[in-house]
């Protein structure tokens, strides 16, 4: 599984709080992804990066942010989580000159 | 932007049959297609892929075709078996910045099994 680990795999947190998930990967890969998932909308791009510091938005990146200070963690950040952003967020990385995407556990997110 | 279709949404087929799912993509410019298969709360798991240069690929029991005048690609599983029962995504893949690739993905296709 490319040796990619999410965290937390389960939060619960309130309208308007800050969230930050993490995914680490040892294996090196250059390309690094966050998609959610939700009932009827298979997996969705939010933001991905293509190196250290190096980011752009996907198809759903509103109320998310992104860093990447190093090769092998990629953070996503919901601001001020919002109802609409219960989702399953899974993490998805790429080595350099490949296209297969491997993906993390995932991380279940409720936001009440 | 890329839209991939993907049908029937449901699947039942009988342990030994074969099964079909269809996906089709409106972006000229995706390149690779891959299959993934999700089960019950456990991460996609890559299951096989095509590139755009090539029609047809197989790997054991499942095979994968592309057709790129029609915009489709279809994923084959021969000879079913109970553990064959998942969800099943396809995507499409279009370069983005410096050699990224973004997966848009179908809606899902839930094959059931039935021994």
């Amino acid at each position: 599984d490319a040796g990619i680990t999410q965290s937390p795999r389960h939060k619960v947190t309130e309208t308007g709080t800050p969230v930050t998930l993490r995914c680490h990967q040892t294996e090196n890969h250059r390309y690094m992804y966050w998609y959610r998932q939700d009932p009827g909308h298979g997996l969705r791009l939010i933001h991905y990066s293509y190196g250290v510091k190096d980011t752009d938005k996907g198809e759903v990146s509103d109320g998310y942010s992104v860093s990447r200070s190093k090769t092998e963690d990629f953070l996503l950040t919901l601001e001020s989580a919002t109802s609409s952003q219960t989702s399953v967020y899974f993490c998805a990385t790429a080595r350099g000159g490949a296209y297969e995407q491997y993906f993390g556990p995932g991380t279940r997110l409720t936001v009440t | 932007g890329e839209n991939v279709e993907q049908h029937p949404s449901t699947l039942s087929v009988q342990e030994g049959d074969s099964a079909v799912i269809k996906c089709t993509y409106s972006d000229s410019a995706s390149n690779y297609f891959p299959w993934y298969k999700q089960e019950l709360g456990k991460r996609p798991q890559l299951i096989i892929d095509i590139r755009s240069n090539v029609g047809e690929k197989k790997d054991q029991r499942i095979a994968v075709t592309l057709n790129k005048t029609a915009k489709h690609f279809s994923l084959h599983i021969t000879e079913t078996q109970p553990e064959d029962s998942a969800v099943y995504f396809c995507a499409a893949s279009l370069p983005v910045n410096q050699g990224a690739q973004k997966l848009v993905f179908g809606q899902g296709t839930r094959l059931t099994i039935n021994p």
